[in-house]
């Protein structure tokens, strides 16, 4: 049973460029969870999606960023016209449900801005 | 405003000794808590959880408490050993109502010295 996918596992973009950050869920997850992570600190909630919608996005900047889970396919978050602040590892977890469940972690893109 | 802190940044522990790991949250409404670990350029990986509803909780070579009376999380982990070095993060949920984001603390990094 395959674990939570992310692609790309490292992804360069310049000042400006829009970065696109896919994730796959575990197999018969449907909650996906998007976190960032700076440097020698703790994971930040950005927001929490099912299929089709957006539960809670409330640890998503206002701008520039968005998140999609669409009935087929993978996960997006998409951030566009990137700054150099944007870099760090996002990570995608996956739930089969809400309540007492553990989520699962994917193994992160990191994003260098330059 | 609510946050899931730590007390040492940095445990430096010798192989086969006990170690104990320490959290301490403010959100009283929390109701759910996971410990995490990270190595190195992976995502989190989960180790154990707890619910509000329990005191203390055993894995294999780990152990959780909970505290609620002053709220306090720890984590022990028996005969450490090298391979359990790594970066260790608690994290909470408030299963209540439709969120169920995780809020995690800023970590501690195990090292287990030879």
């Amino acid at each position: 049973n395959a674990g939570v996918m992310q692609n790309p596992r490292h992804l360069v973009r310049r000042r400006g460029q829009e970065a696109r950050l896919r994730c796959s869920p575990m197999k018969g997850h449907s909650h996906v969870y998007w976190y960032r992570q700076l440097p020698e600190e703790g994971l930040k909630f950005m927001v929490y999606l099912q299929k089709e919608n957006i539960i809670d996005e409330s640890g998503m900047p206002k701008e520039r960023f968005s998140a999609e889970f669409p009935k087929e396919g993978p996960s997006i978050l998409r951030i566009q016209q990137v700054v150099r602040g944007d870099s760090a590892a996002y990570f995608c977890a996956s739930s089969p449900g809400t309540g007492f469940y553990e989520q699962y972690f994917g193994p992160g893109t990191r994003l260098t801005v330059t | 405003g609510e946050n899931v802190g730590l007390h040492l940044p940095t445990l430096s522990v010798q192989e086969g000794d006990n170690s104990i790991i320490n959290c301490a949250y403010s959100n009283s409404a929390s109701d759910y808590f996971i410990w995490y670990k990270q190595e190195s350029g992976k995502g989190p990986q989960f180790i154990i959880d707890i619910r509000s509803n329990m005191d203390k909780r055993q894995g294999q070579r780990v152990t959780v408490l909970l505290n609620k009376t002053v709220k306090h999380l720890s984590l022990q982990i028996a005969a450490t050993q090298p391979g359990d070095s790594a970066v260790y993060f608690c994290a909470e949920n408030r299963v209540a109502g439709t969120a169920s984001k995780l809020t995690f603390g800023t970590g501690t990094r195990l090292q287990v010295t030879l």
